[in-house]
């Protein structure tokens, strides 16, 4: 079985200072891991996916999240945050090539201080 | 892109009410699934389906049912609200056979059960 762990619930950071939000993951095969954002009143979106290949994976509004398989991590980071960035991640993972459904993480809330 | 539309954004009931949640996908994926989100608890999983007419429960289908007789609709079904199923809810859909791809979401349902 698969599990996820974002390490923390609510992260405040200071406009324009970068940000990282943890994810950790616990798998006996290999993985698809993946990071939605949530912005007020609204549903989950795809931030990014890593499949396979290179093991940064980018979105285009300038987050950037690194697969780790010895430390069976998927942080996600960002240089400088923007106001516009106030949401909530989550990251999630599911079985590669296993028909099991994908595992949420709880999400953490990303506060940006003006 | 894929579109996932829920029938309401608010929705406030009385207790012992039977509740309808409709969620309509428009780009033929055979995968829905129907996740409640609460507040430090993330999201998590009531029910999905494979096919029409298929369902399977997920971690917490107590106080819930669901109907697929068409491909694009999956409805929950909440036979008697019940003040402890006031939460956020949330339909996915996920293409073709795997149920390990990424998913796509509606904007969800704030049901409020008074």
């Amino acid at each position: 079985a698969q599990s996820v762990t974002q390490l923390d619930s609510q992260v405040p950071v200071f406009e324009e200072a970068p940000v990282e939000l943890r994810c950790n993951y616990s798998s006996s095969v290999s993985v698809y891991l993946f990071w939605y954002v949530q912005y007020p009143n609204q549903g989950l979106q795809l931030l990014l996916k890593y499949l396979s290949g290179s093991t940064l994976v980018e979105s285009i509004n300038g987050f950037e999240a690194e697969f780790n398989k010895s430390q069976t991590s998927f942080h996600l980071r960002k240089p400088s945050v923007h106001i516009s960035d106030t949401a909530e991640y989550f990251c999630a993972v599911s079985p590669l090539n296993r028909d099991d459904k994908i595992i949420f993480g709880k999400g953490t809330r990303l506060h940006i201080l003006p | 892109d894929v579109k996932v539309t829920q029938s309401s954004r608010y929705l406030v009931k009385r207790t012992g009410e039977k509740v309808f949640l409709e969620c309509v996908q428009d780009m033929d994926h055979e995968n829905m699934f129907w996740y409640r989100q609460d507040p430090g608890l993330g999201l998590r999983l009531i029910y999905f389906s494979y096919d029409v007419k298929m369902k399977e429960k997920g971690d917490i289908p107590e106080g819930y049912s669901v109907s697929r007789e068409k491909k694009e609709r999956f409805s929950l079904i909440l036979e008697s609200a019940s003040t402890n199923q006031t939460s956020m809810y949330l339909c996915a859909s996920s293409p073709s056979g795997s149920l390990s791809y990424e998913q796509y979401f509606g904007p969800g349902t704030r049901l409020t059960v008074t």
